[in-house]
């Protein structure tokens, strides 16, 4: 079974700062990541994934996630965050297997202070 | 379609009656999901629904929550006697391993019961 652990309900940030949102998750087989983002009264839109290759992976606005097999991680971060980064952010993982659904995380609410 | 569609996009129910919320996935998508998002809180998962395989039903919180997926296309969740607790945003998704398997979402159905 796969499950979804992410450690920060809520994390506030002042603008400009950096961010980290972890994401740490636990499987028997090998899975892909991703990080979805859900803006205020919206729905969810992928931010980025990993499916192979450099555990290095760049989305969307400036977020980048690394995956670290070893550890089960796949935290996301950005350099330097704005106001309108203010969301909830999802982790999920599937197992590269074909057929099977996705597990998510609870969700860390993104607060960014200006 | 180009995107996943639900409707209604808002329900107001009286307590005691009966629901049904509608998914249209992305055309070609074998994958089908429901999840459900009480006020501040993460993604629960309801069921989901694989090609022609049976669904995975673990995740409906009760007897009165059905769905059903006809031709493989559009889905139906169907909540019987509703109850205040059922108050929440429904959201499908559906996916395809042709599609770089990320699950796409729709906007989802607010439910209110009253």
């Amino acid at each position: 079974a796969q499950s979804v652990t992410q450690l920060d309900s809520q994390v506030p940030v002042f603008e400009e700062a950096p961010v980290e949102l972890r994401c740490n998750y636990s499987s028997s087989v090998s899975v892909y990541l991703f990080w979805y983002v859900q803006y205020p009264n919206q729905g969810l839109q992928l931010l980025l994934k990993y499916l192979s290759g450099s555990t290095l992976v760049k989305g969307i606005n400036g977020f980048e996630a690394e995956f670290n097999k070893s550890q089960t991680s796949f935290h996301l971060r950005k350099p330097s965050v704005h106001i309108s980064d203010t969301a909830e952010y999802f982790c999920a993982v599937t197992p590269t297997s074909a057929g099977n659904q996705f597990y998510f995380g609870t969700g860390t609410s993104l607060t960014v202070i200006p | 379609g180009a995107g996943v569609s639900q409707s209604p996009s808002n329900k107001v129910t009286e307590k005691g009656k009966d629901v049904e919320l509608r998914c249209d996935p992305i055309s070609g998508h074998t994958a089908l999901y429901w999840y459900r998002q009480s006020l501040g809180q993460g993604l629960e998962f309801l069921i989901y629904f694989q090609g022609n395989s049976a669904p995975d039903k673990s995740g409906l919180p009760s007897d009165r929550f059905s769905a059903e997926r006809t031709g493989g296309s559009v889905s139906t969740l169907t909540i019987q006697r509703t109850q205040q607790e059922d108050s929440a945003v429904y959201l499908c998704a559906s996916s395809s391993p042709a599609r770089g398997l990320q699950a796409f979402f729709g906007q989802g159905t607010r439910l209110t019961v009253v």
